[in-house]
């Protein structure tokens, strides 16, 4: 166990739609990061935060957008669905106070757009 | 842009020791190198890191040479269980390093056979 909540594990929605992925960062963790995966592709790295601002960003699209609240968690809002938006997104954190940080990834939520 | 390179896949048998290479021509001094285990439909997991020489854990070992340009890992004695995809990311994670020190790129699927 990473220590590195998702919810929900499964998600399937309609085209069109819009959905909320909640993530919680192991404790005392002030890095939170989203990678996107899907079946023919790596992981594509989406968006950082750290201690609630965004602090990189990846190949995020515009429907997409992710914040982090005061208490450190991080939701990832995706919209306008698309059926290739289908994939496993994975939140990561680290303690974010250093070089060479270790990243710790949550097991993930499938989204399944039909 | 991932900041590394490394073969797409490799096959090898029960017993033995597999060396897996990447490429990171463009490393910066700053950067350490970090890998990545993952198995289907879950969250990469940390093996090892390092910065130059040599590093060693209970899991495998990473070969650094001077000029850092690549790294190797070494898992010693795979078994079928080591089946996975291993990924090395070069950055230096801090707040603020950027998207290219957190792009993961396709990784390295191992095949282990009996």
């Amino acid at each position: 166990d990473s220590g590195v909540t998702q919810t929900p594990k499964h998600l399937i929605t309609a085209t069109g739609q819009r959905v909320t992925l909640r993530c919680s960062p192991r404790s005392g963790d002030l890095s939170v990061y989203w990678y996107q995966q899907s079946l023919d592709q790596g992981l594509q790295f989406l968006i950082q935060y750290y201690n609630g601002e965004e602090r990189a960003k990846g190949n995020i699209l515009e429907r997409f957008s992710a914040q982090q609240f005061p208490d450190l968690h991080s939701e990832l809002n995706l919209s306008s669905l698309e059926l290739g938006d289908s994939a496993l997104y994975f939140c990561a954190s680290s303690p974010g106070t250093g070089q060479g940080e270790k990243l710790f990834f949550g097991s993930g939520t499938q989204l399944s757009v039909l | 842009l991932a900041k590394t390179t490394q073969p797409i896949s490799m096959d090898s048998y029960e017993g033995q020791e597999v060396n897996i290479t990447c490429s990171h021509n463009n490393i910066a001094t700053n950067d350490y190198i970090t890998w990545y285990q993952q198995f289907p439909s879950q969250g990469p997991r940390f093996i090892i890191q390092g910065y130059k020489t040599k590093v060693t854990n209970e899991v495998a070992s990473l070969f650094i040479p001077a000029d850092r340009k690549s790294s190797t890992l070494s898992l010693p004695r795979v078994s079928l269980s080591d089946t996975a995809v291993y990924y090395c990311l070069v950055g230096d994670h801090v707040a603020g390093g950027g998207a290219d020190g957190l792009t993961f790129g396709k990784g390295t699927h191992l095949i282990i056979q009996p």
